[in-house]
């Protein structure tokens, strides 16, 4: 059984770097197969996929335009674990912050979406 | 980027029956080289991250209902919940995984009548 946890602040101040880390059991960060994502929830922009990391004999990085100039995401294979980090936050970036795994996203996949989440995290951006 | 319209934003339906909720893409066609549509449907109770029902627009995920089904193809896509029980009530979501990046449809709200 797959299980995703997350970790990190829930405060950050204004300008500041947001920084979560999503724990994996039950399968590895460096699946051939898997791709691991941030995505983000709030009223104002919905459901907001931010990005994912995935090994394909290398790490490739994929992240939404809307947040490509301040995001990085980055895996551990020591810990099996993948983070992600905002930078320059606003109150904009408050929001509920999920990690999930794309089960497979190669071009035979047999699945496809989001099939397990982490419990969430919900950050808020004030000083 | 694709746009995923839903329709209509909440619904209220009776116990015991259907609901059907609609899922419009700004692309016409989200289907991969094997053919199969790259659209998913959630399930989000309050307090609860998103849960995968269905994907390839009409498989469902393990331990799902057989209640619960999707169709469509091209831009129009349906998620029907027939004989609508009371843990059904959520905010259900369709997503597009064709094209990166990623994205959600704005939610549907079921309630019951």
């Amino acid at each position: 059984q797959v299980q995703l946890q997350q970790s990190g602040p829930g405060l950050v101040k204004p300008s500041q770097t947001l920084s979560l880390t999503c724990a994996i059991s039950g399968d590895s960060v460096s699946s051939n197969r898997a791709a691991w994502n941030w995505i983000r929830q709030s009223p104002s922009r919905g459901l907001e996929w931010l990005g994912r990391t995935y090994y394909r004999s290398k790490w490739y990085l994929d992240y939404a335009a809307s947040v490509k100039s301040r995001i990085s995401i980055n895996p551990d294979t020591s810990k099996n674990q993948f983070s992600l980090h905002l930078n320059s936050v606003t109150p904009e970036d408050t929001a509920l912050y999920y990690c999930a795994r794309d089960n497979d996203i190669s071009v035979a996949a047999t699945k496809g979406g989001f099939d397990y989440w982490g419990q969430g995290t919900l950050v808020i951006v004030s000083s | 980027d694709i746009v995923m319209t839903q329709s209509p934003d909440s619904l209220a339906v009776s116990l015991g029956e259907r609901a059907t909720i609609k899922c419009k893409s700004s692309q016409s066609g989200l289907q991969n080289s094997n053919k199969k549509n790259c659209l998913a449907w959630y399930q989000q109770k309050p307090g609860q991250p998103p849960r995968l029902l269905i994907y390839w627009a009409s498989t469902r995920e393990s331990g799902v209902p057989d209640r619960f089904s999707g169709s469509g193809s091209g831009t129009d896509f349906t998620l029907t919940i027939n004989s609508l029980q009371a843990e059904d009530v959520a905010v259900y979501y369709c997503q597009q995984y064709y094209s990166s990046p990623l994205t959600f449809g704005g939610g549907t709200k079921v309630e019951i009548k």
